[in-house]
């Protein structure tokens, strides 16, 4: 089955500075990949996402981007606020329509 | 904005017992999911549910899990009989056929005692 790993587990920045969270993945049959984001007891929320037919995609203050060859995408936050605090967790989703998380990351703005 | 609901917030029971988790996927979704997250850990899936039959199902989901759509609204998971490694929250999701995008409702906590 696929496998997700993602790093770092714990992430701190300073308000204002970027974040970067990165993943792999193991079946390169994998071709949908959404990141969520998770506050403490809260449910996961989608975030942003991006298919196998795209290398890049930004949305304001986040972007993602895919490298298929060597089967890694990564988060990018920009101009990071305090409300940015959060758990991420990566994903990956084949053809069987069910995604495989990665272990999450912590991140934490300093104000 | 339609959302993915689920019964009860926190569940708690004894071990051995039975325990029936309910969601309500969003209205025009056809796909539903289950998955958990025991604290501090990664979501994990346990099984998928599609033209009222299961999709795919992970190792965790054993004889003791079950899911069914009893009508055209509520999709539940039960467990048989319960154990102490089945404390996790709880994750229904639905999803809009052909889109990618999963909905996830805001969990169930089970406490198994």
């Amino acid at each position: 089955g696929e496998n997700v790993e993602q790093h770092p587990s714990t992430l701190s920045v300073q308000e204002g500075d970027s974040a970067v969270i990165k993943c792999t993945y193991s079946d390169s049959a994998s071709n949908y990949f959404p990141w969520y984001k998770q506050e403490l007891g809260k449910r996961p929320q989608l975030i942003i996402d991006i298919r196998s037919n795209v290398g890049e995609k930004k949305d304001q203050r986040i972007a993602v981007t895919l490298n298929k060859t060597a089967k890694h995408f990564s988060l990018h936050i920009t101009e990071t606020q305090p409300e940015d605090s959060a758990v991420y967790f990566c994903a990956a989703e084949g053809n069987d329509y069910k995604l495989s998380f990665g272990a999450g990351t912590t991140v934490t703005v300093r104000a | 904005e339609p959302e993915v609901t689920q019964t009860p917030s926190h569940q708690v029971t004894q071990m051995g017992q039975e325990v029936i988790l309910r969601c309500v996927p969003i209205s025009n979704h056809l796909y539903f999911y289950w998955y958990r997250q025991i604290l501090g850990q990664k979501v994990e899936f346990l099984v998928s549910f599609y033209n009222n039959e299961i999709s795919e199902k992970s190792e965790i989901f054993d004889d003791q899990f079950s899911v069914e759509r009893p009508d055209g609204s509520n999709f539940t998971l039960k467990i048989r009989s319960t154990k102490l490694e089945d404390s996790a929250m709880y994750f229904c999701a639905s999803r809009q056929v052909p889109y990618n995008e999963q909905f996830f409702g805001p969990g169930t906590r089970l406490t198994v005692l």
